[in-house]
């Protein structure tokens, strides 16, 4: 089974700051990884599939990028309205959730 | 226009079996790409997911829950059937069905809580 980590579990930044989360997983799984934003009592939301690729109406200011084993979602300029928990999530063997990063408004 | 809704008990006893019903519209599970599964989350924890169906008829199962999951689909009322047997206090949690186009969740249902409880 694969096990996916992230770091850092909580995020506390101020607004226009510039948020990085990683994700490792155990093995290598090519590019089959999306990120998914959480707000409390909502469903997820797909905010970035297969490690880079954008979806259709989230803003820009949310990228992917790695690759293999390591993977990065970064928020540049960061609002108040993302708030929220972000997890990474595998679809290269069967499918596993990371842990979640909760990111906090300053 | 992409749908879900997850639809069965709010409460359940310990030893019972669960039975949750996705509905869904705006795609055909018959679809080459196209998968529905399920994922929990226990309250203030993260997401587990449990099971996927593909339009194939495959079926995958978390490793840790196999042999508790039973999912089936029945394409002709656009639902998909998950069952979980031995209930236990600690599969308390929220329970989600979501569209998956070659792996990624794009549509997730609002999620219905679960209650374990004698």
């Amino acid at each position: 089974e694969i096990v996916l980590t992230q770091s850092p579990d909580f995020q506390s930044v101020t607004p226009k700051e510039k948020v990085t989360i990683t994700c490792r997983a155990s093995q290598s799984i090519g590019s089959s990884l999306h990120w998914y934003q959480q707000k409390p009592d909502q469903s997820p939301k797909l905010l970035i599939k297969y490690a880079s690729q954008s979806i259709s109406g989230v803003p820009s200011r949310f990228s992917g990028s790695g690759s293999g084993t390591d993977f990065t979602l970064t928020i540049n300029s960061l609002e108040a309205e993302d708030a929220a928990t972000y997890y990474c999530h595998q679809s290269s063997s069967l499918f596993t959730f990371g842990p979640g990063t909760k990111v906090d408004i300053k | 226009q992409i749908t879900l809704k997850e639809s069965g008990p709010t409460l359940v006893k310990p030893t019972q079996t669960l039975t949750l019903t996705c509905t869904f519209s705006g795609f055909s599970l018959s679809t080459s790409g196209v998968g529905v599964g399920w994922i929990r989350q226990p309250p203030g924890k993260a997401l587990e997911w449990l099971a996927l169906i593909y339009w194939d008829d495959d079926k995958r199962y978390s490793p840790s829950l196999k042999s508790r999951l039973t999912i089936t689909k029945d394409t002709s009322k656009n639902q998909v059937v998950l069952t979980m047997t031995n209930m236990d206090p600690v599969d308390t949690a929220t329970y989600y069905c979501a569209h998956f186009h070659w792996g990624a969740g794009d549509y997730w249902g609002q999620g219905t809580l679960v209650t374990v409880s004698s």
